[in-house]
């Protein structure tokens, strides 16, 4: 099936902890996406690839980090400088300029 | 910047009933995309609807139809013979053709369906 993979689905971190969250499509999309949903809130741009090998920041990147080595591989690392980490992370995709397609989600919390 | 607004934090419909959901956007551009996204409980971010600016044709998708208004930037979602599976947050997104990186969301609007 096409799609947006995204893993793990429940991620727990402690403090002063690193961790990586996986996203892989198989849509043959070029662009993809990192953004982050607090409770009752929107949706909000970490950190967004139009092709590989470049990526630039979003809205909210500090404590983030990204790399783009593949079309089809877009993983998000979540840095101890992030101080508040607490959060649902969607992954999403596109074809350039057009629709954006999401994956399931990851939970990310601290403890 | 660009701005998407949904002035309707909750709205509530009784089930086989129809209910319009509001959302007004800000922008300068002329070529654009407008989106309603559907969030269930399990947080999937789906896609309802698309409709790109230089149509002018209300796009549908079975029970689902927009309101299109482009001169007064206003992008109403309208739910017919709503479902209890249609329960859930709706985000309306605007999204330039231009620029990749300027997608914006509205807050959302959770609806909820009475049986």
């Amino acid at each position: 099936d096409g799609g947006i993979t995204q893993s793990p689905k429940y991620l727990f971190r402690k403090e002063g902890q690193n961790v990586t969250l996986s996203c892989e499509q198989n849509l043959n999309h070029d662009a993809m996406y990192w953004y982050r949903q607090d409770p009752g809130q929107g949706l909000r741009l970490i950190y967004y690839s139009q092709i590989v090998n470049d990526f630039q920041k979003g809205d909210i990147a500090e404590g983030y980090s990204v790399s783009r080595e593949k079309k089809e591989s877009f993983p998000l690392t979540v840095t101890s400088a992030q101080k508040n980490p607490t959060a649902f992370y969607l992954c999403a995709s596109s074809i350039r300029g057009d629709t954006i397609y999401f994956g399931e989600g990851s939970w990310l919390t601290v403890v | 910047a660009q701005t998407v607004t949904q002035s309707q934090p909750e709205m509530s419909v009784q089930e086989a009933e129809t209910v319009t959901l509001s959302c007004t956007y800000d922008t300068s551009e002329s070529d654009y995309y407008l989106f309603w996204y559907k969030q269930p409980p399990s947080r999937q971010m789906i896609l309802v609807i698309r409709q790109e600016a230089y149509k002018q044709q209300n796009a549908t998708e079975n029970r689902f139809s927009v309101n299109f208004q482009k001169a007064a930037k206003s992008f109403s979602l309208k739910i017919s013979d709503s479902q209890l599976g249609d329960a859930a947050m709706y985000f309306c997104a605007y999204r330039s053709a231009r620029y990749d990186n300027d997608m914006r969301f509205g807050a959302g609007t959770r609806l909820t369906v009475k049986p």
